[in-house]
């Protein structure tokens, strides 16, 4: 299955910043998902990036507060904008991995102050 | 409704006994069904797929589905300490959704 290279592996940030997450992939993938889990809950699915299009956001998420690059089929970026101390989480990105499930990055845990 | 359902837990079952999590979802045009177990502070790691009803079996492991009742269920079997983890149910359509996870603890 696919490998995903995440990174930063974790920050801190300011309040009203913004942060950048990069997913790398050492395959072509047609889509890459990328979820936030909050402390102590499950998956949330932020959106569905594919390449060439815009991304597809789930309901609550707005792509003016995670706006998603997708330049090629093996790398995204995820940007956490105007941050607030709501937005602390941990934020993953993943990939189909051949049909049999998704295989997830290392995760990113951002923390705002 | 919550798309996929699982009762958090913790659970809490010695070590050798037999762990038993559960699982159910809503969307009844579902076609797959994972498990995953999450270790704390590390990204979840995909253990088990089912796709039909029954039984599917991987060494201590062994998923049940059952689409008429609308269920999954993960049972692991002689339960060892290094088991004790967060287990995510999930369910595919056209992207993965997750139940909220069931801690496990397994005691020496």
């Amino acid at each position: 299955s696919a490998v995903i290279s995440q990174k930063p592996s974790r920050d801190i940030c300011q309040r009203g910043t913004s942060l950048t997450i990069q997913c790398q992939v050492d395959s072509q993938v047609t889509m890459m998902f990328w979820y936030r889990q909050q402390p102590g809950q499950s998956l949330t699915l932020i959106a569905t990036a594919n390449q060439g299009s815009e991304a597809t956001y789930e309901s609550g998420f707005v792509i003016d507060k995670f706006p998603i690059s997708r330049p090629n089929l093996t790398f995204s970026t995820l940007t956490v904008s105007n941050l607030s101390p709501e937005d602390s989480s941990i934020y993953l990105c993943s990939v189909a991995a051949g049909g049999y499930g998704y295989t997830f990055g290392s995760g990113t845990r951002l923390t705002v102050v | 409704q919550k798309e996929v359902e699982q009762n958090s837990g913790p659970l809490s079952v010695p070590e050798g006994a037999i762990a038993s999590l559960n699982c159910t979802y809503s969307d009844r045009v579902s076609q797959s069904f994972f498990w995953y177990r999450q270790y704390s502070g590390k990204s979840p790691e995909l253990i088990m797929s089912i796709y039909s009803n029954g039984d599917k079996e991987d060494g201590r492991f062994t998923a049940q589905l059952n689409k008429a009742s609308q269920y999954v269920s993960l049972l692991i079997r002689d339960s060892q300490p290094s088991d004790s983890a967060t287990y995510l149910c999930a369910v595919n359509r056209d992207d993965m959704r997750f139940g909220a996870g069931t801690r496990l603890t397994v005691k020496p």
